[in-house]
C-alpha cells in the first residue's frame, strides 16, 4: 500500500511567522500534490511537483511556495503565515501513467 | 475551465439502506476520469470508485457502485446496505486525461450520516 505521511496532524502558528508543512511518500511516485480544504469548497491545489526540484502552480498559489529537494519529500512553505491560511492542507502523491492519488492523513493548521 | 458540483451539502440514511449521492460536472473534453473519495473522521482521504469516461460499463466496488451518464454529465454514488463505518464526507472528483498535471478537480464534498 502507498504511504503518504505528513509530518503533524495538527500545528499552530502566528501570524508572520515562517511555516514548513512537510510530506513524505514510500511508493517512489514522480508526482506530488498540495491541496488545501476548506468547508463548502472541496479541495483546491496549491502547487504540484512532478520531479525534484520541478513544480507548477496550482490555482491558488499565492502566498505559499513549495521545496522539493529529494523525490519522496515536497514541503510546502508559508513565508508569512496570515490568519486567512487557517486551513487543512492535504499532501497526494500519484505515479506516472497512474491516474488514482494517494492522500496523506492533512495537517489542520491554525494561524492566530 | 472544469467544474464538479456536489449539490447535497449533508445527507442521511438508516443502517442496512441504500443511499445515492449526487455529483455533476462540466467540461468540454472527452476523455477523463471521475472518483469518489471517502475522508472519515480520522481524515485521510480513500479512493472509492474509480470510472473512466471511455467506459461505457458503470465501475462497481463491492457496496459502492456509480451511475455515470456521460451526455448529462452525472456521476452519482450509491451505497448498498449502508453500514456505520460509512459515514464519512463524500467528495467527487474529476481527471482529465490530457492533463500533464493529474490534478484533481473536487466538488463541494456531501457529508454521510449513517443512523443505526
Amino acid at each position: 500500500d502507498v504511504k503518504v505521511t505528513q509530518s503533524s496532524r495538527y500545528l499552530v502558528k502566528r501570524t508572520g511567522e515562517k511555516v514548513f508543512l512537510e510530506c513524505v511518500q514510500d511508493m517512489d511516485h514522480e508526482n506530488m500534490f498540495w491541496y488545501r480544504q476548506d468547508p463548502g469548497l472541496g479541495l483546491r491545489l496549491i502547487y504540484f511537483s512532478y520531479d525534484v526540484k520541478m513544480k507548477e502552480k496550482g490555482d491558488i498559489p499565492e502566498g505559499y511556495s513549495v521545496s522539493r529537494e529529494k523525490k519522496e519529500r515536497f514541503s510546502l512553505i508559508l513565508e508569512s503565515a496570515s490568519t486567512n491560511q487557517t486551513s487543512m492542507y492535504l499532501c497526494a502523491s500519484r505515479g506516472t501513467g497512474i491516474p488514482t492519488q494517494h492522500f496523506g492523513d492533512g495537517t489542520r493548521l491554525s494561524i492566530l | 475551465a472544469q467544474t464538479v458540483t456536489q449539490s447535497q451539502p449533508e445527507m442521511s440514511v438508516q443502517e442496512a439502506e441504500t443511499v445515492t449521492l449526487s455529483c455533476t460536472y462540466d467540461t468540454s473534453e472527452s476523455d477523463y476520469y471521475l472518483f469518489w473519495y471517502k475522508q472519515p473522521p480520522s481524515r485521510q482521504m480513500i479512493l472509492v470508485i474509480r470510472q473512466e469516461a471511455y467506459k461505457q460499463q458503470n465501475a462497481t466496488e463491492n457496496r459502492f457502485s456509480v451511475n455515470f451518464q456521460k451526455a448529462a454529465k452525472s456521476f452519482s454514488l450509491k451505497i448498498s446496505d449502508s453500514q456505520l463505518g460509512d459515514a464519512a464526507m463524500y467528495f467527487c472528483a474529476y481527471r482529465s486525461a490530457f492533463s500533464n498535471t493529474g490534478k484533481l478537480i473536487f466538488g463541494q464534498g456531501t457529508t454521510l450520516q449513517v443512523k443505526p
